[in-house]
């Protein structure tokens, strides 16, 4: 498909465990997010890749969280440790260019359970 | 401060109703500005932007007032495929785009 694509699509984890979440954005789109979405709440943002540019990682909760974008394109969000608090959607989107960075595009998100 | 506050609702309309809801920003830097739509369940799509000088997409309006550092978002007619959470968002140049949580709307027939 065009779209953005993420998985695995739901993760059940064991608290402690590492786990690792994945997307693949539009083709072309220089820039790429992650967000995440407790129930109930908005979306909190995490990181932000634009290009070869240093990612942006003041949204980041904790040491825990890392993330990587290869190549300029897939990206891996790594959450190490996991808690119960890290229990929510993760989404990713990519954006065409800097003139039009407020024009998203979302995956259908990652929800990780951590039990 | 939160740096993007909305009135989360739940707004509960009649069809054909016409509904505002409002959004404030903290960061007098931001740049550029958007109204997204969630629905339930679903990730965030855009909705529109939202100029200086105030922009209409059909029933949506959308206005800026910087001084105050407030925007808004005005839906006339209501649908009640309009029922979904409206999400503000704001953003300097060059950085991530700021979510507010979001205001719930409940169109009724």
């Amino acid at each position: 498909g065009a779209g953005v694509s993420q998985s695995p699509s739901n993760k059940v984890t064991e608290k402690g465990k590492d786990v690792e979440l994945r997307c693949d954005p539009i083709s072309g789109h220089t820039a790429l997010y992650w967000y995440r979405q407790s129930l109930g709440q908005g979306l909190e943002f995490l990181i932000y890749f634009q290009g070869n540019s240093a990612p942006d990682k003041s949204g980041l909760p904790s040491d825990r969280f890392s993330a990587e974008r290869t190549g300029g394109s897939v990206s891996t969000l790594t959450i190490q440790r996991t808690q119960q608090e890290d229990s929510a959607v993760y989404l990713c989107a990519s954006s065409p260019d800097r003139r039009r960075t407020g024009e998203l595009f979302f995956g259908e998100g990652s929800r990780l359970t951590v039990l | 401060r939160k740096e993007v506050e909305q009135d989360p609702g739940p707004f509960n309309v009649p069809e054909g109703a016409t509904v505002a809801f409002n959004c404030t920003y903290s960061n007098s830097a931001s740049q550029s500005f958007f109204w997204y739509r969630q629905d339930c369940r679903k990730e965030p799509k855009l909705l529109m932007s939202v100029y200086s000088s105030g922009n209409e997409d059909g029933r949506f309006t959308a206005q800026l007032n910087r001084a105050s550092q407030y925007i808004s978002l005005l839906i006339r007619d209501s649908k009640l495929s309009d029922s979904a959470t409206y999400l503000c968002v704001v953003n300097q140049a060059g950085t991530a785009l700021i979510f507010g949580k979001g205001t719930t709307l409940s169109v009724s027939s």
